[in-house]
């Protein structure tokens, strides 16, 4: 399978727990994006890679989040003390010449 | 501020009919739109896009109809399948395809029943 992959497809934690999700996109993509979607919403912007270098974060992405993208291949997001409010799913995307590859997501349930 | 308005949030079409989703958006700088299908467990799939330079759009069964001087833009389906059942999402972005940000609309569940 040569599509987005993400890791784990579900993440059940803790209030206050630190949670780490996976991204592995397309190999020859080049941009990296993560966007978060709630219930009944559309997936909305939180930061983008070109390469290693993160270019662009939204508002949404508050200081209990990090991204990396350490050798311009694989991401990362943690997320700090996670909330109530964090549990959504979180995408991952990958792009070559404007087209968008969506991974199926890891849903994190924090209780 | 939603800056990209779709509905009708869900939709039920019968087999063989035609599916219309609308969005409006707010920003006139947005250059690029893209329509999206999401199946549950999955992430967003890209379906069809248009530039603001072209009124429509075919794909097979898939059109986009895009109305500059409105702001709007819609799809429609044609010939509407049991398989064509998912959420579908409207997007805008600046900058063309090379965006970095879409903004997505809410989404609408389309059903269609046989």
């Amino acid at each position: 399978d040569t599509g987005v992959s993400q890791n784990p497809r579900h993440k059940i934690t803790k209030r206050g727990q630190n949670v780490t999700f996976r991204c592995d996109p397309i190999s020859e993509h080049n941009r990296l994006y993560w966007y978060r979607q709630t219930l009944g919403q559309g997936p909305e912007f939180l930061t983008y890679f070109q390469n290693e270098a993160q270019l662009e974060k939204s508002r949404l992405l508050s200081d209990r989040f990090s991204a990396e993208r350490p050798k311009g291949s694989f991401s990362t997001l943690e997320i700090q003390r996670t909330e109530q409010g964090d549990s959504a799913m979180y995408l991952c995307a990958s792009s070559s010449q404007g087209v968008y590859t969506f991974g199926s997501g890891t849903r994190l349930t924090v209780v | 501020q939603q800056q990209v308005k779709q509905s009708p949030q869900s939709l039920i079409v019968q087999k063989g009919g035609i599916s219309i989703i609308n969005c409006a958006y707010e920003n006139t700088a947005f250059d690029y739109f893209p329509w999206y299908q999401q199946f549950p467990g999955k992430g967003p799939a890209l379906l069809i896009a248009i530039r603001p330079d072209v009124s429509e759009k075919k794909e097979g069964r898939f059109t986009i109809s895009f109305n500059k001087s409105a702001k709007q833009f819609s799809l429609h389906i044609m010939d509407s399948q049991p398989g064509d059942s998912a959420t579908y999402f409207c997007a805008a972005s600046i900058g063309g395809a090379g965006s970095y940000q879409l903004t997505f609309g809410k989404g609408t569940k389309l059903s269609v029943i046989p």
